[in-house]
């Protein structure tokens, strides 16, 4: 059992659209940070959220850190066939272990 | 700095063989974290390092599973008897120690181990 739930497991979209990934658990935690994995290659670090209700954007990536440090959401505006991997939220307890939920399949169609 | 480096990227062994990985962490990292990842599933955290201490083991790796950090800079993951549920992806990731925050690692690409 993964203590963060992602959802939705799969999203297709058509170029140009928009994209709301989730991330859920009824853990806090210290930080939060998102990855993206593309096939065959480890995960990439996007961002990492801190406080609670703490809002980063990174280019058309919008990142959102709830207010309780218990979830988090990834927004994606005018998604591009570049966006498509898998996207890994990841909590941390501590300063040095990270537990990862099971990640969202994006897929953008050009 | 090249990032990362994990050798070999692919490895394929029968069942019961033993293998070893070995990853080069950024040289400026003092931590060096090991995750297996199967398909579908999030990276599980394994073990971690700081400086060449072991400081953490996952219940996960079993007494068939030995990893080191003789200097505190390279580090290897040996299986022994490999079974095919070992069959996974391989990542380590480095990171530096910044106070009680988390900010993240530095993947490497991965060893993706095949048994047969």
């Amino acid at each position: 059992t993964q203590l963060l739930e992602q959802s939705p497991q799969f999203l297709s979209i058509q170029e140009g659209e928009n994209l709301t990934v989730y991330c859920n658990s009824s853990s806090v935690f210290s930080s939060l940070q998102w990855y993206r994995q593309e096939p065959g290659e480890g995960p990439v670090l996007l961002v990492t959220v801190v406080t609670g209700g703490e809002v980063k954007k990174l280019k058309r990536l919008t990142f959102q850190f709830g207010d309780a440090r218990k979830d988090s959401s990834l927004h994606i505006t005018a998604a591009q066939p570049g966006d498509t991997g898998l996207y890994l939220c990841a909590g941390a307890f501590n300063d040095y272990k990270l537990s990862f939920g099971a990640g969202t399949t994006v897929t953008v169609r050009a | 700095d090249t990032g990362v480096s994990q050798d070999p990227r692919h490895k394929i062994t029968k069942r019961g063989q033993n293998v070893t990985f070995r990853c080069d962490p950024i040289s400026e990292h003092n931590r060096l974290y090991w995750y297996r990842q199967t398909l579908g599933q999030g990276p599980e955290f394994l073990t971690y390092f700081q400086n060449e201490a072991q400081l953490e083991k996952s219940r996960l790796l079993s007494d068939r599973f030995s990893a080191e950090r003789p200097k505190g800079s390279f580090s290897t993951l040996e299986i022994q008897r490999t079974e095919q549920g070992d069959s996974a992806m391989y990542l380590c990731a480095s990171s530096s120690a910044l106070g009680p925050i988390n900010y993240g690692y530095t993947f490497g690409s991965g060893t993706r181990l095949t048994v047969v």
